[in-house]
């Protein structure tokens, strides 16, 4: 079976830090890309950006929106990534999703940021 | 503003066949066949309903199909049930500055 579990989220106020983990199971990760992808209370999906897999050298990419303050990594001997978010602003409050190869979806973690 | 445009929502009865759309342009719907469709219930994490524009997982009801002409991707869905109420986004890949990218959603109801 496939499971995707998120972990991290919290409260934190605006210009902070906050790393998200995703820890995986069931499927092959080393080879899979993993997108994080997130949602304010009440909005849409917005991708949030993704590492590739090792057959892809762990290649990265991010959203605008994003670029610059947000990191993806990933261990593949925990089969685990990681959203490291800094410089955090109100509008990135929300549920945070990983998603292996977009195909599989952990519950997502609830990220607030507030003063 | 999404990078796609969905209406945002849709109603049908039960049994009925519904599509919904979704619309992008040459440098994403139009350029490459990875469109991808999710179903989202309130509370619930997006489910995979459609993937390379037409591919359906395994354990996807057969009453989801995807489609797609020139910018327009399109998900239907026949034989309308209850079950189907839900949130609907599509997703497409935008090539490799832009990466991917979300429609707004569409709220199906069912009457």
């Amino acid at each position: 079976e496939v499971q995707l579990v998120e972990s991290g989220g919290g409260l934190v106020q605006p210009g902070g830090s906050l790393t998200l983990s995703c820890a995986t199971s069931g499927f092959n990760f080393s080879d899979s890309a993993i997108h994080w992808v997130r949602q304010a209370s009440g909005k849409g999906l917005e991708w949030v950006g993704r590492i590739r897999g090792k057959p892809n050298s762990y290649a990265t990419g991010y959203a605008a929106s994003v670029t610059g303050r947000f990191t993806i990594s990933r261990s593949d001997s925990k089969k685990t990534a990681y959203l490291q978010m800094n410089r955090l602003k109100t509008e990135d409050a929300a549920v945070y999703y990983c998603t292996g190869m977009l195909t599989f979806w952990g519950q997502g973690t609830l990220v607030t940021v507030s003063s | 503003q999404s990078a796609l445009t969905q209406p945002a929502s849709v109603s049908g009865s039960p049994g009925q066949s519904i599509t919904l759309s979704c619309t992008g342009t040459t440098s994403d719907v139009g350029r490459y066949n990875l469109v991808s469709w999710f179903q989202q219930h309130p509370g619930k994490a997006p489910k995979l309903l459609i993937s390379e524009d037409n591919k359906r997982p395994s354990g996807v009801s057969n009453r989801f199909s995807g489609s797609k002409s020139g910018n327009t991707a399109s998900l239907t869905i026949s034989g309308l049930q209850a079950e189907d109420e839900a949130d609907y986004y599509c997703c497409a890949y935008a090539g490799s500055r832009t990466l991917w990218v979300f429609g707004g959603g569409t709220k199906l109801t069912v009457l």
